[in-house]
């Protein structure tokens, strides 16, 4: 168990719609990252937060959001998802301001299905 | 543009085996990381290692080693006495700075097999 919690583990919706994911990271930790691993893509790095501020900006649409709250949990928001969207989405975590010198703890993933 | 390669798609070992996962790295940047991860069956990501464009010091962890070589662009990353349980996809990546920003980009992993 890495410390860092992801909810829900599976998400189901439907083309068009909008879905929060959400992530709390280990206790300590400033920094939060999204990342997506499809089929098709592979593993992206999405973003990164650290305190509550963007850090680091990846392959993330812009129907993707995220943002980090003052308690440091981190919600990852969809919208007008499309099929290609299904995905395993993860939350990792570190100390410091980056994956240059952290080492990260990843969540169990959520697994999105847009059908 | 960044770009991570690992050619090798599937290795399958008999356990007790040494084996190398290669890994070849496109970048325009004089200071950048590289890593690896490893995502067993159960599909969790471990981060394994973190290394800087400035350390070419090999790194040894356990069973565990990994070479960086600049001036081949390879970060490769070597088990020892190969067990099942390292049986998992294992991907490289590489992070730069990209208009102030640090832009991550892995690899398509490579699955290892450990025969029992």
């Amino acid at each position: 168990d890495s410390g860092v919690t992801q909810t829900p583990k599976h998400l189901i919706t439907a083309t068009g719609q909008r879905v929060t994911l959400r992530c709390s990271p280990r206790s300590g930790d400033l920094s939060v990252y999204w990342y997506q691993q499809s089929l098709d893509q592979g593993l992206q790095f999405l973003i990164q937060y650290y305190n509550g501020e963007e850090r680091a900006k990846g392959n993330i649409l812009e129907r993707f959001s995220a943002q980090q709250f003052p308690d440091l949990h981190s919600e990852l928001n969809l919208s007008s998802l499309e099929l290609g969207d299904s995905a395993l989405y993860f939350c990792a975590s570190s100390v410091g301001r980056g994956p240059s010198t952290d080492t990260q703890y990843f969540g169990p993933g959520t697994r999105l299905t847009v059908l | 543009a960044q770009k991570v390669t690992q050619a090798q798609t599937e290795i399958s070992v008999v356990e007790k085996e040494d084996v190398t996962l290669d890994c070849v790295y496109e970048t325009r940047d004089t200071t950048y990381y590289l890593f690896w991860y490893k995502q067993p069956p159960s599909g969790e990501l471990v981060f394994l290692i973190r290394r800087n464009s400035f350390d070419e010091q090999n790194e040894i962890s356990g069973r565990y080693s990994w070479n960086f070589q600049k001036s081949t662009s390879s970060f490769n990353f070597t088990i020892t006495a190969s067990q099942v349980v390292d049986s998992a996809v294992y991907f490289c990546a590489l992070s730069e700075s990209s208009g102030g920003y640090q832009k991550v980009t892995f690899g398509t992993g490579t699955k290892l097999q450990v025969i029992p």
